[in-house]
């Protein structure tokens, strides 16, 4: 199976630090995403990785940036937390393709003081 | 751009009462359409999808028809169980396009026993 891990379930952080997020995926898959889930507004992608050091913005990637350093693993990184960046954030991992399954990290739920 | 608009939740329903969640969709082409299933404090899962009009997918005794000229991909389960209780999200990828899950907003279903 499949299994796509995320380091953290809870965080609390303050305003202005500086936030990491992991994602590691064990079934050599090409592609990563990093989405953040809030009520009512569903899954909204904010970067994606199709390779090592290879990084796209999604639909929402102000205030964020990702690391791929190896295919494994992808980072998420707050620079600068922010109140509107408590959220849950999920990672995901696929084969490379337009129609490959994306299979979905457990998330991390993170609260910004 | 692209879009998936989902029926608004949350749904209550009695063991064994017929489900149906409604699933529309905008997108320019021919979008590949899933059905993927949070369950309380997991990740997402694939629940089925479809990747051609009149296709139907199917999983766990959940059903999805693609239907192009009405643009939509209604979820439908003949006797849904408690433990289907979930959020469900309908997604879209669109084709030739490099992956990117585009999800409605979801659906939040409680089974009463």
């Amino acid at each position: 199976d499949v299994k796509v891990t995320q380091s953290s379930r809870y965080l609390v952080k303050r305003t202005g630090e500086k936030v990491f997020l992991e994602c590691v995926q064990d079934m050599d898959h090409e592609n990563m995403f990093w989405y953040r889930q809030d009520p009512g507004l569903g899954l909204r992608l904010i970067y994606f990785s199709y390779d090592v050091k290879m990084k796209e913005k999604g639909d929402i990637p102000e205030g964020y940036s990702v690391s791929r350093e190896k295919k494994e693993r992808f980072s998420l990184i707050l620079e600068s937390a922010s109140t509107n960046q408590t959220s849950m954030y999920l990672c995901a991992s696929s084969l490379a393709g337009y129609q490959e399954t994306q299979y979905f990290g457990p998330g991390t739920r993170l609260l910004v003081l | 751009g692209d879009s998936v608009t989902q029926m608004e939740g949350p749904v209550t329903l009695s063991e064994e009462a017929f489900l149906t969640i409604n699933c529309t969709y905008t997108a320019t082409g021919y979008p590949s359409l899933f059905w993927y299933v949070q369950y309380p404090g997991e990740g997402l899962q694939l629940l089925l999808k479809a990747t051609k009009a009149d296709d139907k997918g199917s999983n766990k005794g959940f059903e999805a028809t693609y239907r192009k000229e009405t643009t939509s991909f209604h979820l439908e389960k003949g006797s849904v169980q408690v433990s289907d209780s979930a959020v469900y999200f309908c997604a879209l990828t669109a084709r030739y396009v490099f992956q990117k899950l585009v999800f409605g907003q979801g659906t939040r279903l409680t089974i009463n026993p």
